[in-house]
């Protein structure tokens, strides 16, 4: 069973700059999450979709960050424009079984704001 | 709001040497807590769950955990440490239903010593 893909793997931008990360989930994985894991911390959930609707966004950044699962499947996460304190690993996960259930996560996506 | 303390943010143990990781957790309602393996620019990869079923849970590599409701605490042991579980270890909670990311503590790095 393939498990969660991301890309790019490394991405390097410069502040006020755009940058877009991709995510496909294990095959029927209704739940997808997205998380930001800053430097010697433990990782903060950005955004949390069921199929492709928004089941929690409280955490996402708004006026810059913005996420999107077309179809249910695969997701984009987007920061417009990009501030020094976004650089992070962004990592995505999904689940079968929601909250109660194991989340399998992607390797993760490096950025580097400059 | 649900919280996670992991207390130590670095522990050393000799090789062969029993390895046991502190979690706390803060909630009024039963959670569902769990322990995640990060290596060196990877993602996270789940060791066990506790989901309400036996409180002693057996995970993989060796690990289990102990879910005691009285302490809030689900501390993570393994009673042969090995090189290979070098690594950093995360606790998180999880609460069925809809809003149902994981909240990690800050993570504890575990050092192995030859």
């Amino acid at each position: 069973e393939a498990g969660v893909a991301q890309s790019p793997r490394y991405k390097i931008i410069e502040k006020r700059q755009s940058v877009a990360f991709w995510c496909n989930p294990i095959s029927g994985h209704a739940t997808l999450y997205w998380y930001q894991q800053i430097l010697g911390q433990g990782p903060k959930l950005l955004i949390q979709f069921q199929n492709n609707g928004v089941v929690d966004d409280s955490q996402l950044p708004k006026d810059r960050f913005s996420a999107e699962r077309l179809k249910g499947v695969d997701s984009t996460l987007k920061i417009q424009p990009a501030k020094l304190e976004d650089s992070a690993v962004y990592l995505c996960a999904s689940s079968l079984e929601g909250g109660r259930g194991a989340q399998y996560f992607g390797p993760g996506t490096r950025l580097l704001v400059l | 709001a649900q919280s996670v303390t992991q207390l130590g943010s670095h522990v050393s143990v000799s090789e062969g040497a029993l390895v046991l990781l502190r979690c706390n957790y803060s909630s009024s309602v039963p959670p569902y807590l769990f322990w995640y393996v990060q290596y060196p620019n990877q993602g996270l990869q789940l060791l066990l769950k506790y989901t309400s079923a036996a409180t002693l849970v057996k995970g993989i590599n060796g690990f289990e955990a102990e879910f005691k409701k009285s302490e809030t605490s689900f501390h993570l042991t393994k009673p042969s440490a090995h090189m290979s579980d070098a690594a950093e270890y995360f606790c998180a909670v999880a609460y069925g239903g809809g809003a149902d990311g994981l909240t990690f503590g800050k993570g504890t790095h575990l050092i192995i010593q030859p």
